[in-house]
């Protein structure tokens, strides 16, 4: 079983440039998320997408955009890459619709440098 | 308004010895509330949940959790640690019917097993 999977898993970026990390899920699930996970501290949720055609900010959201392609693929684009945002970026997806009850499956993360 | 305070930032156990990682939670409604397990290098993986059924959850791997409402606490224990068990473990508190953005990640807790 495939679940959540991100590509690329390592990248470095110069101050400035642009890219967007790509994540998949095949099970089918109607909500997607972006996080970071920096240092000491807990997942922050970036934005979500409780269903296709549905985005919405989470706690982070300045500096990303997203786009929910389909029902599998959810992206998360850095339009002008900053240092601030060197960290390591998880997708998830859970079933029903964005509720908070629901427990979600991971991929295993990007890790992005920015220099 | 929600919080959630891992007590522990690191706690180091013998293996064979009994594992307790501590957690302590705080929501105006009914909550929900996760355990999850990040290996190194992966994503985060669900051990339990607990949403207002049984207060003693119990999990993969062995691992249980006990909701104490008086106490504000969702601990995860094990009986019996293995080394295996060596991984980043997370409390997540979130508002039983809610948004997804309001799901709250604790700092983690690092659990080290001594040969």
């Amino acid at each position: 079983n495939a679940g959540v999977t991100q590509t690329p898993k390592f990248q470095v970026l110069k101050t400035g440039q642009s890219m967007t990390l790509q994540c998949a899920q095949d099970m089918n699930h109607n909500s997607m998320y972006w996080y970071r996970q920096d240092p000491g501290m807990g997942l922050r949720l970036i934005y979500y997408s409780a269903s296709e055609g549905t985005t919405d900010k989470g706690e982070v959201p300045n500096g990303y955009n997203v786009s929910r392609l389909n029902k599998r693929e959810f992206s998360l684009r850095l339009e002008s890459a900053a240092p601030s945002q060197t960290s390591v970026y998880f997708c998830a997806s859970s079933e029903g619709q964005g509720w908070s009850n629901q427990p979600q499956h991971f991929g295993d993360g990007t890790r992005l440098s920015i220099l | 308004a929600q919080s959630v305070t891992q007590l522990d930032s690191h706690v180091s156990v013998s293996e064979g010895t009994p594992v307790l990682l501590r957690c302590n939670y705080s929501s105006s409604y009914s909550p929900s509330l996760f355990w999850y397990v990040q290996h190194p290098n992966k994503g985060l993986q669900l051990l339990l949940k607990y949403t207002s059924a049984a207060t003693l959850v119990k999990g993969i791997n062995g691992f249980e959790a006990e909701f104490k409402k008086s106490e504000t606490s969702f601990h995860l224990t094990k009986p019996s640690a293995h080394m295996s068990d060596a991984a980043e473990y997370f409390c997540v508190v979130s508002r039983g019917y809610s948004s997804a953005s309001k799901i709250i990640f604790g700092s983690g807790t690092r659990l080290s097993i001594r040969p």
